[in-house]
């Protein structure tokens, strides 16, 4: 399967521990975006990355978040003191160009679970 | 920031019955796409639009891209059970960072 893996598929953190989700994209895409889905809502851009560098992080809360596409390996989304608000799904996407020119594919998501 | 209204927020159908919703925009899009999400799972692209006035179709699913370029809809025909989802349309913010999405439209389908 060619298409962008995330793992965990779920997670389960207590409240003040650390998350860490992975996104691999699809082979051969560059860019990678991450997006936060609270349940019965839509997606809310957190954060774009290409290849070491980070694009724009305006959607992403200044505090305990952050996220890093380094040169090798997959692009991790870290959170830092997990409260309960941060339960929610998280989805990576990416595309071989940025989206304005071309389609963006997604991974089936991690689901976070502060308890 | 540029907003994508959906409607209607909600769908209840009989099988068989035709779909149709949409999505529209203060701001100009250059490009519409929808997207379906199944529960539990991530948002899976159907239809990609790329020119004002274009319609294009995937199997029994039809989107255009209006000619203002502020709106967009999607057409289901004879639904199936299979269609049960939300359906999301997205565009490019317009820093062309990502994509913006809609809330969504949630389709119900009765046998």
């Amino acid at each position: 399967n060619a298409g962008v893996m995330q793992n965990p598929r779920h997670l389960v953190r207590r409240r003040g521990q650390e998350a860490r989700l992975r996104c691999s994209p699809m082979k051969g895409h560059s860019h990678v975006y991450w997006y936060r889905q609270l349940p019965e809502e839509g997606l809310k851009f957190m954060v774009y990355l290409q290849k070491e560098n980070i694009i724009d992080e305006s959607g992403m809360p200044k505090e305990r978040f952050s996220a890093e596409f380094p040169k090798e390996g997959p692009s991790i989304l870290r959170i830092q003191q997990v409260v309960r608000g941060d339960s929610a799904a998280y989805f990576c996407a990416s595309s071989s160009y940025r989206v304005q020119n071309t389609e963006a594919f997604f991974g089936q998501g991690t689901r976070l679970t502060v308890v | 920031g540029q907003q994508l209204n959906q409607s209607p927020q909600s769908m209840f159908i009989q099988e068989g019955e035709d779909v149709s919703m949409n999505c529209t925009s203060s701001s100009i899009f250059n490009t519409w796409l929808w997207y379906k999400q199944d529960p539990g799972e991530g948002p899976v692209l159907l239809i990609a639009l790329y020119k004002a006035g274009e319609l294009t179709s995937n199997g029994r699913l039809t989107a255009q891209f209006g000619i203002t370029r502020k709106d967009s809809f999607l057409n289901i025909s004879a639904s199936i059970p299979s269609d049960v989802g939300i359906y999301f349309c997205a565009g490019p913010n317009s820093n062309n960072n990502d994509m913006r999405f809609g809330a969504g439209t949630r389709l119900t389908v009765k046998p």
